[in-house]
């Protein structure tokens, strides 16, 4: 069975500039997380998304938003890159048999310049 | 106040030791108590959970949880070098999949 996956793995930005970062779920899986992981605050929620509902968001501002797709994939954009927004962003999803498990990708690491 | 706080590291123990990592955390209404394990370069992997208080083994591990001090520990037995990487605590209340993790552990067993 394949596992999360995540792309682009790495990318590189400028201040400014946006990105868009995608994530495939595991197949069967509807719910999708995103976190944020840096060194100094740790792993961070960003938002939770199942049928295409944003059902949680964390404490971001609204340059950070996200979808999902019918097919269950999702992707989260980042408007007006920051430096500060550098970082590692997971991508998690879980099984519907609600175990609370969360499957991770190996992330996106963005840098923004 | 954090949701969870977990002592930083790095650890460094030598191989064969036993390894005690912690988390406090602050909401009560938490119910779900998840270890997970990230190496290096790779994303967190799920090592263990417990469901409310008490205790769970599963091999050379045992994650504890004391509701009432609201304490989370996770101990490994007989470390080994492939034990070396980052021990993520993750309360949380399950619903809608929101977990607040620690900043991490980092650990490293030496040969």
């Amino acid at each position: 069975k394949a596992g999360v996956t995540q792309t682009p793995r790495y990318l590189i930005k400028t201040r400014g500039q946006q990105v868009t970062l995608s994530c495939s779920p595991i197949s069967g899986h509807r719910s999708v997380s995103w976190y944020q992981q840096t060194p100094g605050q740790g792993l961070q929620f960003l938002f939770e998304y199942f049928s295409e509902t944003q059902r949680n968001k964390g404490n971001f501002p609204g340059r950070f938003s996200g979808r999902q797709f019918s097919n269950s994939r999702s992707e989260m954009n980042v408007s007006t890159l920051e430096l500060g927004d550098s970082a590692l962003y997971l991508c998690a999803s879980s099984s519907p048999k609600g175990t609370g498990e969360l499957f991770f990708g190996e992330g996106s690491r963005l840098t923004v310049l | 106040q954090k949701e969870v706080e977990q002592d930083p590291g790095p650890l460094s123990v030598p191989e064969g030791a036993i390894v005690s990592l912690n988390c406090t955390y602050s909401n009560s209404a938490f119910q779900y108590f998840m270890w997970y394990r990230q190496y290096s370069r790779k994303g967190p992997e799920l090592l263990m959970y417990t469901y409310s208080s008490g205790n769970k083994e599963d091999g050379r591990f045992t994650a504890q949880v004391d509701k009432s001090s609201k304490y989370i520990s996770l101990f490994i037995r007989d470390s080994q070098p492939s034990d070396s990487a980052t021990y993520l605590c993750a309360p949380g209340p399950h619903n809608f999949n929101k977990f607040y993790f620690g900043s991490g552990t980092k650990l490293n067993v030496k040969p």
